[in-house]
């Protein structure tokens, strides 16, 4: 069974810093790992998606890369903002058609002015 | 808005009662997914639609749930009998490629 784990659970960082969010997944047979955003009280937003023969994805301050072999994936966001508050959310997708992705808890990010 | 649409936006209802929700998917998506989302817990996933055909169901949808999309545009998410354990985001998503899921706003049920 798939599990997904991010850590940190939390994370308060100043504006301006650069950051790392973590993902680690126990079955390397994924298909793709997705990146979400979920502001308090809605719906998910896609960032990236990383298929599983990519090694990373990039889309203006963010870029995510995946590891099958070691299970791990993570998010980086450059010169982060205020704006990108937000709890992040890593999900796995093990059958190749997005039916069951299997999310982790997410990481809650602050970024302080 | 051309985006995923989920009515209603919050739900509060008595245990016992039953309770719908509705989810209508940007039009030309032919794939439908609920999912669902505790307090501090990433989303689960419940069942998902390729057109009006349900496809999989998921442990977590017992028998007091029910899902439906008729002539596979709208869907309804039906709870019977609830119970303050189905007190949750309940998250409507839409595809057209099966990679790229476009997540709704979510219905919040309260449970009391």
């Amino acid at each position: 069974k798939q599990e997904v784990t991010q850590i940190p659970a939390a994370l308060s960082v100043p504006e301006g810093e650069n950051l790392v969010l973590n993902c680690s997944f126990t079955d390397s047979a994924i298909y793709n790992l997705q990146w979400f955003r979920q502001d308090p009280g809605k719906g998910l937003t896609s960032l990236l998606l990383i298929q599983s023969s990519q090694r990373e994805q990039t889309s203006g301050r963010l870029n995510a890369s995946l590891d099958k072999s070691s299970g791990r994936s993570t998010l980086y966001i450059a010169a982060s903002q205020p704006g990108d508050s937000a709890t992040y959310l890593c999900a796995a997708d093990t059958q190749g058609g997005s039916e069951k992705l299997v999310f982790g808890k997410g990481t809650k990010l602050t970024v302080n002015p | 808005d051309t985006g995923v649409s989920q009515d209603p936006r919050h739900k509060i209802t008595k245990r016992g009662q039953n309770v719908t929700f509705r989810c209508d998917p940007i039009s030309e998506h032919n794939r439908l997914y609920w999912y669902r989302q505790t307090l501090g817990q990433g989303p689960e996933f419940l069942t998902y639609f390729q057109n009006e055909a349900q496809l999989e169901k998921s442990r977590l949808l017992s028998d007091r749930f029910s899902a439906e999309r008729p002539k596979g545009s709208f869907s309804t998410l039906e709870i019977q009998r609830t119970e303050q354990g189905d007190s949750a985001m309940y998250l409507c998503a839409s595809s057209l490629v099966v990679e790229e899921l476009f997540f709704g706003s979510g219905t919040q049920l309260s449970v009391l």
